[in-house]
């Protein structure tokens, strides 16, 4: 079945610090890959996606890689700021006749000045 | 521009009462769906509707009902809340791209 995992939060960061939020999944054929993004009290807003093996999505400056090979889309950004603090969800959408969405359990990223 | 409206935004009910979840969208989309959010077990489907006239079990769909009762509308129901349900509800639609969130409705049942 398809299914996506995450690496467990909180990820707790000094401004301008690294971010990398590992995410790997598990598909039948070759499933687009999201991350969404809910920032406090809100609803999640799409922030990247790929569709096939070897995009990069990018976007504010985060990007993910599709890699096939290792079946991960791992969320990068070179310098965090205090209002990325937010929970990232990685995603996949079903490749069957239903094209669901089916979310990892989301990392909650903190991110201090 | 509204994209996908939810209400309430926020309820309270007692166990063994009923309520519905309205949720709109204004895309034409026609693919919606609902969620429940839990602390730590991130997103899981509840039902979804692929177009108009069709609706589907997810993941989690025991002690609910849904209604697609046109392209626009997509309504939650719980006939008779358990304590259990208390959680943070999202409506989605979807395009062939990307998917589209309310805000959501924080639930409790006491």
């Amino acid at each position: 079945g398809n299914s996506v995992t995450q690496m467990e939060g909180p990820v707790t960061l000094s401004e301008e610090a690294f971010l990398t939020i590992n995410c790997t999944y598990t598909a039948t054929g070759y499933p687009s890959l999201f991350w969404y993004v809910q920032y406090p009290g809100e609803g999640l807003q799409l922030l990247l996606k790929a569709t096939k093996a070897d995009d990069k999505g990018s976007n504010k400056g985060f990007e993910a890689t599709y890699r096939k090979e290792t079946t991960s889309f791992h969320l990068e950004k070179g310098s965090v700021q205090v209002s990325d603090s937010a929970v990232y969800f990685c995603a996949l959408r079903a490749m069957d006749s239903s094209y669901k969405l089916i979310f990892g359990s989301g990392t909650r990223l903190l991110v201090r000045p | 521009n509204a994209g996908v409206t939810q209400t309430p935004k926020f309820q309270v009910l007692k166990t063994g009462q009923s309520m519905t979840l309205q949720c709109a969208q204004d895309m034409n989309h026609n693919s919606m769906y609902w969620y429940r959010q839990d602390p730590g077990m991130g997103l899981r489907l509840i039902y979804y509707s692929a177009s108009e006239g069709t609706t589907d079990k997810g993941e989690v769909p025991n002690g609910y009902n849904v209604s697609r009762l046109n392209k626009r509308e997509f309504s939650l129901r719980l006939e008779s809340a358990a304590p259990s349900q208390t959680s943070v509800y999202f409506c989605a639609s979807k395009s062939i791209t990307e998917a589209f969130f309310g805000q959501g409705t924080r639930l409790t049942v006491v």
